[in-house]
């Protein structure tokens, strides 16, 4: 597809399980962004990749969070021990350089039970 | 001091009016501006980036930056219904090593018909 795409787009777990959501960016972005939005707040920025690198890791808020990139492509973002407050929806945007707009897929909406 | 800052609203305003948001920022060295519009529960959109000074006109929407004073604003002329949402402006600035894209807290606009 022309966008970026997320999955699941739900996903609904019990506490203390791992979860692992996905996030395909548009072809050709070299730029990947993982944020998390709760209900009525504003985005929290977790992680940022750089091709498969990751520069920018200073918003994950646990050693629970932890996410990859490989081939410079897909990436996940796997949350384990899942706690209450960890319910929130997952976005991912992608750019085709740092300095140009991110393009937001529609997100995971991860509900822990 | 946070690094992006916006109202936060609501912002209400007739319809047909204009509604102005604003944003303001902290890194003397940031260079390029966006706003995002995002309805309730969906993902940011991006409406328009702006990279100098001045005044960036896109149908009813203009942006307009003054580094100087390190303030970026959107104008929505002709408001109509449709524009309720919450409008979200992201700095990039550079890091030692790397672009960090910092989104603000995000301004809810509501218009009334």
């Amino acid at each position: 597809g022309a966008g970026v795409s997320q999955s699941p787009s739900n996903k609904v777990t019990e506490k203390g399980k791992d979860v692992e959501l996905r996030c395909d960016p548009i072809s050709g972005h070299t730029a990947l962004y993982w944020y998390r939005q709760s209900l009525g707040q504003g985005l929290e920025f977790l992680i940022y990749f750089q091709g498969n690198s990751a520069p920018d890791k200073s918003g994950l808020p646990s050693d629970r969070f932890s996410a990859e990139r490989t081939g410079g492509s897909v990436s996940t973002l796997t949350i384990q021990r899942t706690q209450q407050e960890d319910s929130a929806v997952y976005l991912c945007a992608s750019s085709f350089f740092s300095n140009q707009p991110q393009h937001f897929g529609d997100g995971t909406r991860l509900s822990i039970l | 001091q946070k690094e992006v800052e916006q109202n936060s609203g609501p912002l209400s305003v007739p319809e047909g009016a204009i509604a102005s948001l604003n944003c303001t920022y902290s890194d003397r060295g940031s260079q390029s501006f966006f706003w995002y519009r995002q309805y309730s529960g969906k993902s940011p959109e991006l409406i328009m980036s702006i990279y100098s000074n001045g005044d960036k006109e896109d149908g009813r929407f203009t942006a307009q930056l003054n580094k100087a004073s390190q303030y970026v604003s959107l104008l929505i002329r002709d408001s109509q219904p449709s524009d309720s949402a919450t409008y979200l402006c992201a700095v990039k600035t550079v890091k030692t090593s790397y672009d960090k894209v910092i989104f603000g807290p995000g301004t809810s606009l509501s218009v009334i018909p």
